[in-house]
């Protein structure tokens, strides 16, 4: 596709489950992020890649969030043993490579644990 | 590293009056910057983006932003707000490393 997108759209889990959230970037984008924005906040960034690495994993909340890309393409953002503070919209981007170029956004992961 | 900060959480205007969002941001380095909008239950969209050159930007939905560097600013304005341009913005700066930071987000409401 043209854009961004992100799978499931929305996702109800129980506390403790596991669960795994999909983003399919732009074609040709090197560079992918996921954000997490809970309800009435602003985006709390996670984590990024470049390629299949990720140079930075600073805002991963904690030890039960993982992500990961392959192919330097799709990638996956796993949460275990989910806490019902894990709710909230989780947001996918892609950039092209090189600097100062913008993020496109996916429509997001509504993610709500019961 | 780069921060933006946006003034005011949530900004109330009549439809027709001037709408002013603030951002100030902070960078090391000239910076890149960008305004993005969030309609309800969507991802975000780019409203516009200063690289370099010309110092006022033009962006979609008649949106513009002046880059001023001795303020450190980049308020975005709108001189006419209509009912469609209720939603939540956000100001982000990058310093040319694919690293954005992203501001806390200003809710715009209109009000007929």
């Amino acid at each position: 596709g043209a854009g961004v997108s992100q799978s499931p759209s929305n996702k109800v889990t129980e506390k403790g489950k596991d669960v795994e959230l999909r983003c399919d970037p732009i074609s040709g984008h090197t560079a992918l992020y996921w954000y997490r924005q809970s309800l009435g906040q602003g985006l709390e960034f996670l984590i990024y890649f470049q390629g299949n690495s990720a140079p930075d994993k600073s805002g991963l909340p904690s030890d039960r969030f993982s992500a990961e890309r392959t192919g330097g393409s799709v990638s996956t953002l796993t949460i275990q043993r989910t806490q019902q503070e894990d709710s909230a919209v989780y947001l996918c981007a892609s950039s092209r490579p090189g600097g100062g170029h913008e993020q496109y956004f996916g429509p997001g992961t509504r993610l709500t644990v019961t | 590293a780069q921060s933006v900060t946006q003034l005011g959480s949530h900004v109330s205007v009549s439809e027709g009056a001037l709408v002013l969002l603030r951002c100030n941001y902070s960078s090391s380095v000239p910076p890149y910057l960008f305004w993005y909008v969030q309609y309800p239950n969507q991802g975000l969209q780019l409203l516009l983006k200063y690289t370099t050159g010309a110092t006022l930007v033009k962006g979609i939905n008649g949106f513009e932003a002046e880059f001023k560097k001795s303020e450190t600013s980049f308020h975005l304005t709108k001189p006419s707000a209509h009912m469609s341009d209720a939603a939540e913005y956000f100001c982000a700066v990058s310093e040319g490393n694919n690293d954005m930071r992203f501001g806390a987000g200003t809710r715009l409401t209109v009000k007929p």
